[in-house]
């Protein structure tokens, strides 16, 4: 099976865009949609992001997704920083098999 | 309201077996998936496996085939994950997740839209 890698860590100043990469070990980015879960402390995840680029309702529009087939990664993408948006995001595809595979995780730091 | 309540948190010892629950409510539990996902202390997102309600087909991963069991009763709406024989390996927090299902396509795409709010299972002699 693949696995996904992400930074294990990104810090950035409130107001400005931090972009976490989630970048597939084998097989194409772009063969199965890509999903990103934000996790805060002590909380469940939610999703924030799924299918590539899509996001649900309620998410505001400072979160953002894409692929990019060249480098075989998935990104997500928040901008204006908020101090709630401090928390741990994880990427997620599948195989064909309906075996889902979480990336490694990124922990988001607001300074 | 969509809701996954999971059963209460359990402090086990080595050897023994858990059944742990996850009960669904506000929607149609044989129409979705429900899945299991691991978080041991400090650490990230495992998949474990999934089920289908409506006629119990399972998928496991890899990882965690023979260690453990996906079982769902849907006269109740709850689904369930149990082990034989613990380990302090186990030593986590077990979370259920439902796949999305646009109900109104019969499309299922593959990602997770409700999560419970997670069963901490400690197991230590």
């Amino acid at each position: 099976n693949f696995m996904l890698t992400q930074p294990h860590s990104v810090s950035e100043s409130p107001g400005k865009t931090v972009t976490i990469s989630c970048t597939r070990s084998s097989g194409s980015i772009a063969s199965n949609y890509v999903q990103w879960y934000q996790q805060r402390p002590g909380s469940s995840p939610t999703t924030v992001i799924y299918e590539d680029n899509q996001r649900p309702s309620g998410v505001p529009d400072r979160f953002s997704g894409s692929i990019d087939s060249s480098s075989n990664s998935a990104s997500l993408t928040i901008s204006g920083l908020k101090t709630e948006d401090e928390a741990d995001y994880y990427c997620q595809s599948y195989d064909s098999s309906n075996v889902y595979v979480f990336g490694t995780g990124t922990k988001v730091t607001v300074l | 309201e969509v809701q996954l309540v999971q059963s209460g948190a359990e402090v086990k010892k080595p050897g023994e077996s858990l059944k742990i629950s996850c009960k669904g409510s506000g929607y149609s539990f044989t129409s979705y998936w429900i899945g299991w996902v691991r978080q041991m202390p400090g650490k990230g997102l495992e998949w474990m496996g999934i089920i289908y309600p409506g006629d119990s087909d399972t998928r496991y991963s890899p990882s965690f085939q023979g260690q453990v069991t996906i079982s769902a009763d849907k006269s109740i709406s709850t689904a369930y994950l149990q082990w034989s024989s613990l380990k302090a390996s186990d030593t986590a927090m077990y979370y259920c997740v439902r796949r999305y299902y646009d109900i109104l396509t019969g499309y299922y795409p593959y990602y997770f839209d409700y999560w419970g709010q997670g069963t901490l299972v400690t197991v230590s002699s």
